[in-house]
Parts: structure tokens; C-alpha cells; sequence
């Protein structure tokens, strides 16, 4: 049962227009909401969050917009560019077991051309 | 500090034998995660420790797998009678706390069962 899921493998957009990355939950409990970006032979790194009870929140180019009546969540950056090229992998934290992990979708390939 | 440390960053071998890779966290998160990443997927959580209390573990690690983090400093995590699924590459992650502003990852180790 794949909880956090991100149906598009992959998105091509040109330098400059806006890049828009979905990812869809099942799990209502979730209490924030996080967007990684990876680049080819690195680990993911933290690019922005989003809590439960916020709707929107904004760092720079990169905005996550929050729908929980949808169990939706995306990832926008405006404008693009093409260092933005790069998986993006959409992560909410799991409390079935202890204190917690994240669990990841299975990632958007972005690619910004030029 | 210059952020989480994977040692080493390839590792070839042959089906059969035991392998250990090694962690080093940024010195003041009390927490460190270990996670598998295979082709098309994201991130799969192994397991995680807070301080040197191993407090939870994924049922994808098997009888094989063993993880340490003496001291809560550093960590280990051994494969023994690596098989050729185990190919995947293996990363590392520590937060202060829950993590709520994002892990910080390694750059992983990328292991090879051939």
C-alpha cells in the first residue's frame, strides 16, 4: 500500500515557465509534508514543507500548495530553470511504528530545457 | 561540519560475501536513519536510531542486515551473504528530532551484488 504517490514519472518543461509536480496521500493523519530534490549520485536534499494546517507556503521560486479535502499536494517553481533539472520526490513522516520516518513516492524526473 | 558522510560511495562485490558501510551523521542530530533506494523508486526506509537505540526497523530488513551506532556518534550497517538483490543504493540520514524541516542525506553508498 503505497501512501504517498506520485503518478508522473517524468515532466518536461522550457527555461522560464512554471514547473508544476503532484503528489497524492492516502493517509489523512499525515501532519506535514515534505519536497526533496535529487540530482544523479547525491542523496536527496530538503527543498521545502508544508504543515497540516496550512494551505500554502513559499520559499523563493518554490511554492507547495496543500488540499486535504483532495489528499493533494504541489510542488510549483516559478520560474524555471535548467539547475531545477532533477528527481523530485514528494515525502510525508509515518507514525505507525515509533517516533517516525519518512515516506517517500516513487519520484518526478524534471527536466528544464533550455 | 560539512554535513552526513557515507563511506565508501561504490561498492562491488560478489555474491555471497558480507559487506559493511559506514555513516557519520552531522555531530549535533540525535537521530540517524537508514534508507534503500532502487531504480525507478524512492527512498525505502531500513531503520533509525536516536542516540545508539536502535528504535525501529523496516520488515525489509532482514535477518541479514544488521545496523550499529555505538556511542551515537557514527553507524554501521552490515549486509552478510549479499545476494544480488540487494543491489540498490544505500543512504543515510540524520535530523535533530522528528525532522519536521527535512533530513539531511548523504550522498550514499552505491552497492553492486554480482
Amino acid at each position: 500500500d503505497q501512501q504517498v504517490k506520485q503518478n508522473s514519472p517524468s515532466l518536461s518543461v522550457q527555461e522560464g515557465r512554471i514547473s508544476i509536480l503532484n503528489c497524492d496521500y492516502t493517509n489523512s493523519m499525515f501532519d506535514y509534508f515534505l519536497w526533496y530534490k535529487k540530482y544523479p549520485a547525491e542523496g536527496p536534499t530538503f527543498l521545502i514543507s508544508i504543515s497540516s494546517i496550512k494551505d500554502k507556503n513559499e520559499d523563493g521560486r518554490f511554492t507547495v500548495f496543500l488540499n486535504k479535502s483532495a489528499k493533494h499536494l504541489s510542488l510549483h517553481i516559478v520560474p524555471s530553470q535548467p539547475g531545477d533539472s532533477a528527481v523530485y520526490f514528494c515525502a510525508a513522516p509515518f507514525y505507525g511504528g515509533s517516533q517516525g520516518n519518512l515516506i517517500f513516492g516513487k519520484g518526478t524526473k524534471l527536466s528544464v530545457k533550455p | 561540519d560539512t554535513g552526513v558522510s557515507q563511506n565508501p560511495r561504490h561498492k562491488i562485490t560478489k555474491r555471497g560475501q558480507n559487506v559493511t558501510f559506514r555513516c557519520d551523521p552531522i555531530s549535533e542530530h540525535n537521530r540517524l536513519y537508514w534508507y534503500r533506494q532502487t531504480l525507478g523508486q524512492g527512498p525505502e526506509f531500513l531503520t533509525y536510531f536516536q542516540n545508539e537505540a536502535q528504535l525501529e526497523k523496516s520488515r525489509l530488513l532482514s535477518d541479514r542486515f544488521s545496523a550499529e551506532r555505538p556511542k551515537g556518534s557514527f553507524s554501521t550497517l552490515e549486509i552478510q551473504r549479499t545476494e544480488q538483490g540487494d543491489s540498490a543504493m544505500y543512504l543515510c540520514a540524520s535530523s535533530l528530532g522528528r525532522g519536521a524541516y527535512g533530513y539531511t542525506f548523504g550522498s550514499g553508498t552505491r552497492l553492486t551484488v554480482v
